[in-house]
């Protein structure tokens, strides 16, 4: 059984479209996050959701927007999407917004040509 | 300022030898949590160990141990024995505190190989 999960694994798009990523969690915990890993490896927090929440936004552009219709889902959806939004992006979570490792998706790689 | 610093971008180790892997932070916070991460090849985050900064004993997972020197502000990897499957990019992260929720705030990475 996994984790968490992520769809779509790759996904290759021009500049300008939208597109979503999709991450769903089975681990019955109630908080969510969004972070962006990027070509040289460094991980960084977008966003988090604690019981469909939105509690931490980390000064990411207004073209990203996540949604979490429930606790178990936590989707992100990308605007307008331009070069340096190529990366690879994780989805986690956690149990409680103090404490708790955070459990990681298996990551989608996002190319913008 | 670098709140997560590992100074190692790479190490090459030969098999069944032991390996540290540098991790040190920077927090005024008096409660707050450092984990490691190890990500392979193929991509995925597999969470390896965690420490609390009230824990009174070195947090230990099977050959993994986490050498905590609170007042060195440091957090090693300890890997014992090492195996080929051990190559791979291992991320030292603190939790941080903000806004009522919390965060990992992550290293930059080091990239272990482990030679036959």
């Amino acid at each position: 059984d996994t984790a968490v999960s992520q769809t779509p694994k790759y996904l290759v798009t021009q500049m300008g479209n939208d597109k979503s990523i999709k991450c769903e969690q089975n681990l019955g915990h109630d908080t969510m996050y969004w972070y962006k890993q990027d070509s040289k490896k460094f991980l960084k927090i977008m966003f988090s959701y604690n019981n469909k929440e939105l509690i931490i936004n980390e000064t990411v552009p207004n073209r990203f927007s996540p949604k979490s219709p429930d606790k178990a889902h936590l989707n992100l959806h990308i605007n307008s999407l331009e070069l340096g939004d190529s990366a690879v992006y994780f989805c986690a979570s956690s149990q409680g917004v103090r404490g708790g490792e955070q459990y990681f998706g298996p990551g989608t790689r996002l190319t913008v040509t | 300022a670098q709140k997560i610093t590992q100074t190692q971008p790479g190490m090459f180790v030969q098999e069944k030898e032991a390996v540290t892997l540098d991790c040190t932070y920077d927090t005024s916070d008096p409660s707050y949590g450092l984990f490691w991460y190890k990500q392979p090849s193929s991509g995925e985050m597999i969470f390896l160990i965690y420490q609390g900064s009230y824990d009174q004993q070195n947090a230990t997972e099977g050959r993994y141990s986490l050498n905590f020197q609170k007042a060195r502000k440091s957090a090693n990897l300890v890997i014992s024995a090492s195996q080929l499957g051990d190559s791979a990019m291992y991320f030292c992260a603190m939790r941080e505190r903000v806004q009522g929720a919390q965060k990992l705030v992550f290293g930059q990475g080091t990239r272990l190989t482990i030679n036959p």
